[in-house]
């Protein structure tokens, strides 16, 4: 089955650019969609289609794709960026559909 | 505005049923894919199973194929994730999410969840 590979945490200070990945072997053939999950929450759309802001997403956030990894940017962190963020792509070659990566937990210092 | 709101969670004995159910209002339940996604405590987002707009397709995670049934009833407005054969890794909080479209398109709204607990 395919599996998205994102590393368990990633811990910016507060100003600074966290970069979040997601790993697959063919992911450019892929559309990836980017999920935050703050602490006790539902997940909220961010990115879809690689590179598309979701609607009310700061600008500070952004997504792009190169060889076998998307990346979720977030520029300027602030203390409220602090979440889970996970990765997902449509699996259109099986009946699995979709896939969410392990997920990313983002730490604000 | 568009909500979605999960019901039916609760604890169930191994190997029971359960049936959970997610009302939907401000669009039209035909329009869109829907789908259950769970997260187990302290896991991450896991994809159960979707149901196509048009009504005429569904589609399970392989640890749910063969227990869990997928289905809509258009009258009421309701999702339903009809849930057999349950075992400790059934433990989680189900969402119901509605795609943006159909297809490859990105789940753009969430319910709340509800709680299934798997348990002695």
């Amino acid at each position: 089955s395919y599996v998205l590979s994102q590393s368990p945490s990633v811990s910016v200070a507060p100003g600074e650019t966290a970069r979040i990945t997601c790993g697959a072997g063919n992911i450019r053939t892929k559309s990836v969609h980017w999920y935050q999950q703050k602490s006790g929450q539902a997940p909220v759309l961010v990115i879809y289609y690689d590179d598309h802001r979701a609607s009310g997403i700061p600008e500070r956030f952004s997504g792009s794709k190169s060889g076998n990894t998307a990346t979720l940017t977030i520029d300027a962190v602030e203390a409220g960026d602090a979440a889970d963020y996970y990765c997902q792509v449509w699996e259109d070659t099986s009946d699995h559909l979709w896939v969410f990566g392990g997920g990313t937990k983002l730490s604000v210092l | 505005e568009e909500q979605l709101v999960e019901s039916g969670g609760d604890l169930v004995h191994p190997g029971g049923s359960l049936r959970l159910s997610c009302v939907v209002s401000g669009f039209t339940l035909s329009a869109y894919d829907l789908s259950w996604v769970r997260q187990a405590p302290g896991k991450g987002l896991e994809w159960v199973s979707t149901l196509n707009g048009r009504g005429d397709r569904t589609f399970y995670a392989d640890p749910v194929k063969g227990r869990f049934t997928i289905s809509r009833d258009t009258s009421k407005n309701t999702l339903y994730l009809q849930m057999n054969s349950l075992g400790a890794e059934d433990t989680a909080l189900y969402y119901c999410a509605k795609n943006q479209g159909s297809g490859s398109y990105p789940f753009a709204s969430w319910g709340q969840g509800t709680r299934v607990t798997v348990s002695s």
